[in-house]
């Protein structure tokens, strides 16, 4: 079996401060692992994924997320957070289907 | 390429009736699945067709029904509608190849905003 697990529903920030997203996975195999981001009545959109190459994968808008299988996690993670990151983001494994985690409502405070 | 493209944007219809969502999808992708986003349940996926095919299906009652065409295009339909069909459909596509499906990756439409009065 395997699902995914987002940690934090909501997450608060300042403006040019650090951005951690949590998310832990439980899987039998290895599993393919990405991340979505999605703006207000927007579609989702891809900031990055993992294939089993490099476990540091870095994503669009200065976004990246490490691969620690010892963790079973793959946090979301951006040095300096901006106004136009305020979105919900989302967690997804992925073997022969994909499976999504919750979402974390992202904020970022002025 | 252009990406994946839903019809219409937005949608509002009353109980009982039915509604066609349509899903084009990015050119050479060849699986495409169905998404209902509410504020209550959050993402729940309600299907995947690839090759004019049904290849998984959630939870979801019989009402709700899919089809794929030749083209890949796909649609999607709601009978009887109910106030709490009212959500973002949102369409997904994938190359989906056949040898090591781990590694495919899902591009999403703008979704289509579903109101039932």
């Amino acid at each position: 079996a395997q699902s995914v697990t987002q940690l934090d529903s909501h997450v608060s920030v300042s403006e040019g401060t650090p951005v951690l997203l949590r998310c832990n996975y439980s899987s039998s195999y290895s599993p393919s692992l990405f991340w979505y981001v999605q703006h207000p009545n927007k579609g989702l959109q891809l900031l990055l994924k993992y294939t089993s190459a490099a476990t540091l994968v870095k994503g669009i808008n200065g976004f990246e997320a490490e691969f620690k299988k010892s963790e079973t996690s793959f946090h979301l993670t951006k040095p300096s957070a901006h106004m136009s990151d305020a979105a919900e983001y989302f967690c997804v494994v992925s073997l022969n289907k994909f499976y999504f985690g919750s979402g974390t409502k992202l904020n970022v405070k002025p | 390429k252009a990406g994946v493209t839903q019809t219409p944007r937005y949608l509002i219809k009353t109980r009982g009736q039915q509604v066609t969502l349509s899903c084009s999808p990015i050119s050479g992708h060849r699986s495409v699945s169905w998404y209902q986003q509410t504020p209550g349940q959050g993402l729940q996926f309600l299907f995947e067709y690839f090759s004019e095919t049904q290849r998984n299906k959630g939870n979801f009652p019989g009402r709700f029904s899919g089809r794929q065409f030749s083209n890949s295009r796909s649609e999607m339909n709601v009978s009887t509608l109910e106030l709490g069909d009212s959500a973002l459909y949102l369409c997904a596509s994938s190359l989906s190849p056949l040898r090591d499906r781990s590694a495919d990756t899902q591009y999403f439409g703008p979704g289509t905003r579903l109101t039932v009065l």
